[in-house]
């Protein structure tokens, strides 16, 4: 596709049971990043993939929270036993590698949780 | 961190051309200055990006110091849809480090 895209855009949970939220990237992109954005606060980061090499994931807040990317392309971002306080709206975002002088992260619309 | 310092709001009326600064004083020879905005209930937008040289593209000009310790994001011409929180954000130019780590941005209100 043309640009990032992420599924679902809305999702109500209720709290104790496990979410994924997908990420497509832009075709081509090596670099993966997902981030974290709560009501009224600033972007946090989660976690970060590049190529084959071993995912930076210094940003997951817990370890109820963890992310996989298949076959260098899709991810998957998932939250096990949700608390009301993993509302937010979870972005993904990509780029060329970063070995590229000056490359560009580009972000998708966001996938809006709600944990009631 | 942020390496970056941002007023946390500003306005400028619609159709003037809105200056946006941004202090990095720490900035280290091997990063670029990184700007995007986000508008409300959006995702971030890249907007531009420098080294050391101004640069323009057809959404803004970046002015960087000679120095690179700050830069100037100007929208020419503000219209009400540029309403929205500015990120000033400094980046390695290549290599693992490179995510980018956002501050509290600068919100830029533009009035009829």
């Amino acid at each position: 596709g043309a640009g990032v895209s992420q599924s679902p855009s809305n999702k109500v949970t209720e709290k104790g049971k496990d979410v994924e939220l997908r990420c497509d990237p832009i075709s081509g992109h090596t670099a993966l990043y997902w981030y974290r954005q709560s009501l009224g606060q600033g972007l946090e980061f989660l976690i970060y993939f590049q190529g084959n090499s071993a995912p930076d994931k210094s940003g997951l807040p817990s370890d109820r929270f963890s992310a996989e990317r298949t076959g260098g392309s899709v991810s998957t971002l998932t939250i096990q036993r949700t608390q009301q306080e993993d509302s937010a709206v979870y972005l993904c975002a990509s780029s060329l590698s970063p070995d590229l002088s000056g490359n560009t992260i580009y972000f998708g619309e966001g996938s809006w949780l709600t944990v009631v | 961190d942020a390496k970056t310092t941002q007023p946390p709001s500003m306005d400028c009326a619609e159709g003037r051309a809105a200056n946006l600064p941004c202090n990095h004083s720490t900035i280290s020879g091997n990063e670029y200055v990184y700007w995007y905005r986000q508008i409300h209930s959006q995702g971030p937008q890249y907007i531009i990006h420098g080294l050391k040289n101004n640069e323009t593209n057809e959404m803004a000009s970046l002015i960087i110091t000679e120095d690179r310790k700050s830069s100037t994001l100007i929208l020419p011409h503000a219209t009400l849809r540029d309403t929205a929180v500015y990120y000033c954000i400094v980046r390695p130019f290549t290599g693992a480090n490179s995510k980018l780590t956002f501050g509290k941005g600068i919100t830029l209100s533009v009035r009829p």
